[in-house]
């Protein structure tokens, strides 16, 4: 079957660095998405891998090793507003999005 | 670009009852729309994928006769709950692909949601 594992929740601190992993077992693969969304609302496109290697976006850097079915979200000098659940996504053969379940990100100050 | 719009934003209604609601691609074609329904504290589960002009295609266990999907242009597509119970109450959510887009072409983007309540 297909699978996509991320942790459940996490807990960082203002202004500190924080790194989402997700873990995925699909059939075939066309790319891996990740999505911020914030609560009572819709998600928000942050990055796309379909290559190995870092993608850098400001605060947001996504990695990915195809091989080990691994990618990360890391976010840097976090922010309040930084508290979300984030989304990891596979696009699979058939070009479906398969969806992790998300990780709740807490930001203490 | 790449804003899509859904229409309510909220609603309550009676069981029983029907209620549609409506998904818009503003400033693109999406030949592709994408229904979601997310319970709290869970992830996304894909409803059916709406092709323009073509029957949508429903993920297993969603009932086709209840949840009517219409996607009769290229920047509109509706999904109608018919006879809503109070377990339909859910966050349903819409996407769309933009296809014109080079290289993130698959890359989904959401409406803002609509929350129904029945009672």
């Amino acid at each position: 079957g297909q699978n996509i594992d991320q942790p459940t929740e996490m807990t960082a601190t203002e202004g500190a660095i924080v790194q989402i992993n997700c873990t995925y077992q699909t059939s075939g693969f066309n790319g891996l998405f990740w999505y911020q969304q914030h609560a009572g609302e819709a998600p928000t496109f942050l990055s796309y891998n379909v290559l190995d290697g870092l993608e850098e976006k400001g605060r947001f850097s996504s990695f990915l090793s195809r091989s080990k079915g691994y990618s990360y979200l890391l976010l840097k000098e976090l922010q309040m507003k930084d508290s979300a659940s984030y989304l990891c996504a596979v696009l699979d053969s058939n070009y479906q999005l398969i969806w992790g379940a998300g990780t709740k990100l807490i930001i203490k100050p | 670009g790449a804003v899509v719009s859904q229409h309510p934003s909220w609603v309550i209604c009676k069981s029983g009852t029907s209620v549609k609601i409506e998904c818009r691609s503003l400033d693109f074609q999406a030949t592709t729309m994408f229904w979601y329904r997310q319970f709290p504290k869970q992830s996304l589960m894909l409803m059916a994928t709406s092709n323009e002009g073509s029957k949508a295609t429903y993920e297993q266990g969603v009932e086709k006769d209840k949840f009517l999907i219409n996607h009769a242009s290229l920047t509109l597509s509706t999904l109608t709950v018919t006879s809503a119970h109070p377990e339909d109450s859910s966050f349903y959510i819409c996407s769309a692909r933009d296809p014109g887009l080079a290289g993130e072409g698959y890359e989904q983007y959401f409406g803002p949601g609509t929350r129904l309540t029945v009672t």
